[in-house]
C-alpha cells in the first residue's frame, strides 16, 4: 500500500536540542497532521496545515506544509525528556485518494537528559 | 470526558475465535476510521464510515466486519481469529471526510493465541 517516507526513523539527542523531522511522498496531498504516540496509547494530534506553504506552532512545536505539497515538516524546540515518543506525519489524499490518510513510518525521539 | 473511547482496551483470545471491538465517539463528528498498528507501528486504514455510510474499503480479509449502528459509534467483528490478526487497532473520527482532523481513540491491543 501507499507510504510516506518519513525521517529520521530514530533519533537521540540531548535535551534542550532542537529537532527536526520531515515527511515526502511523490504524492500530492491536501492536507498534513502531525501526531505523537506514547507507549500503550493512541496518537494525540499535534498540528494540522490545510495549505502549500503554511506555518503553524503549537508550543515548542512548529510545522510546515511544503510548497509542493508534496512533504511537510515538523521542528521541535528545546526538547524536554517527555517529549519522547513516536512523531508520525499522516498525509490526506483528496478525492484522487477516495479521501484517506496515508501515515509516515513514524519517527522514534529518544532525549538523553 | 474521554473524545473517542474502545473497549476493550486489551483482548486475548484462541485461533478461530469471533471477537468484535467497540468504538464511541462523543464529539458529533460524522466520520469515524478503523485503523490497525502492527508490530513496526505502522499504521494502516481499515475502513472508514461517513454518517453510517461506509466510504472507504479497503483490502481487508473478509472475516472483518465492520458496523455503525449510529454516528457515535463503530464497531468492528472479526471471525475465525487467525495469528495475523495480532495488532492494536484503533478507532478514530473526524468531522468529515475531506481531510479534517483526525482523533485517535486510545487503542486495544488484540492478542491470537
Amino acid at each position: 500500500g501507499q507510504q510516506l517516507n518519513q525521517s529520521p526513523q530514530s533519533m537521540f539527542i540531548q535535551e534542550g536540542e532542537d529537532v527536526s523531522m520531515n515527511c515526502t511522498s511523490s504524492s500530492i496531498f491536501n492536507t498534513w497532521l502531525w501526531y505523537k504516540q506514547d507507549p500503550g496509547e493512541g496518537p494525540v494530534l499535534l498540528i494540522a496545515l490545510y495549505k502549500a506553504g503554511e506555518l503553524t506552532s503549537n508550543g515548542r512545536l512548529t510545522a510546515q506544509f511544503g510548497i509542493t505539497r508534496k512533504d511537510s515538516f515538523l521542528n521541535i524546540s528545546a526538547s524536554i525528556p517527555s517529549d519522547v515518543g513516536i512523531y508520525f506525519c499522516a498525509g490526506h489524499l483528496g478525492a484522487s485518494g477516495t479521501y484517506k490518510y496515508i501515515f509516515g513510518t513514524g519517527t522514534r525521539l529518544k532525549v538523553l537528559a | 470526558d474521554t473524545a473517542v473511547s474502545q473497549t476493550p482496551k486489551y483482548l486475548v483470545t484462541q485461533m478461530g475465535n469471533d471477537k468484535s471491538i467497540k468504538c464511541e465517539q462523543n464529539l458529533g463528528h460524522d466520520t469515524m476510521y478503523w485503523y490497525k498498528q502492527d508490530s513496526k507501528k505502522f499504521l494502516k486504514i481499515m475502513f472508514s464510515y461517513n454518517n453510517k455510510e461506509l466510504i472507504i474499503n479497503e483490502t481487508v480479509p473478509n472475516r472483518f466486519s465492520p458496523k455503525s449502528p449510529d454516528k457515535a459509534h463503530l464497531n468492528l467483528h472479526i471471525n475465525s481469529l487467525e495469528l495475523g490478526d495480532s495488532a492494536v487497532y484503533f478507532c478514530a473520527s473526524a468531522p468529515g471526510f475531506r481531510g479534517n482532523e483526525q482523533f485517535f481513540g486510545p487503542g486495544t491491543r488484540l492478542t491470537v493465541l
